[in-house]
């Protein structure tokens, strides 16, 4: 069975602070792919970042960076510099390539920025 | 199309009443995807489709749930005899294949109000 854990439910920062979502799973399948959304208060899913597991790169992108680490099944997301437009509820998800070929999400964790 | 279109967008209906809802993925898209997300927690998977596979069904909460899809085109998710606790966002999402290879389109959702 896969399943993603979030931790942390509501994280409250101040703008220009910086902020780390973590996000913990497991999983038997060998081959897997890793996900992060945002969903702003409007509802829709915005996809952010698809990692596979034989991929242990990190990555940046602008002020987002993840940090993807097999040996503690962990794949946390950092937004530098935060602002109020990043305010949203993030969610992690993961896919393996047996069983329940669908994404299981973790229970997401809203962020609030402050001005 | 452009995107994963669901509609309708939002729908109230009273208790006790069967309602369907349509999803028209991506052309091409051999997976589809249909999720439920109460308000203030994650998605839920519900069921899934793969090309002319069976589909797995293994999240549909009750057998007031059921969810049909011709070839590779529309699913319509049919709640008969809904209840107050089938409110909730409804999610489709589609993929070129079951993996996320390729990743995951989600449509706007729709709205569901019982009443």
């Amino acid at each position: 069975a896969q399943k993603v854990t979030q931790a942390q439910t509501e994280i409250s920062v101040v703008e220009k602070e910086d902020v780390t979502l973590d996000c913990v799973y497991e999983t038997r399948d060998t081959t897997y792919y890793l996900f992060w959304y945002k969903q702003p208060p409007s509802g829709e899913l915005v996809f952010l970042i698809r990692r596979n597991s034989f991929d242990e790169q990190n990555e940046i992108s602008g002020r987002y960076s993840w940090n993807f680490q097999k040996s503690t099944s962990s794949f946390n997301f950092t937004i530098t510099a935060s602002q109020v437009v990043d305010s949203a509820v993030y969610f992690c998800a993961l896919s393996g390539n047996t069983g329940r070929r669908a994404l299981t999400f973790g229970s997401g964790t809203r962020l609030q920025v402050q001005p | 199309g452009a995107g994963v279109s669901q509609s309708p967008s939002n729908k109230v209906t009273e208790k006790g009443k069967d309602v369907e809802l349509r999803c028209d993925p991506i052309s091409g898209h051999t997976a589809l995807y249909w999720y439920r997300q109460r308000l203030g927690q994650g998605l839920e998977f519900l069921i899934y489709f793969q090309g002319n596979s069976a589909p797995d069904k293994s999240g549909l909460p009750s057998d007031r749930f059921s969810a049909e899809r011709t070839g590779e085109s529309v699913s319509t998710l049919t709640i008969q005899r809904t209840q107050q606790e089938d409110s909730a966002v409804y999610l489709c999402a589609s993929s070129l294949e079951g993996q996320g290879v390729y990743g995951y389109t989600f449509g706007s959702g729709t709205r569901l109000t019982v009443v």
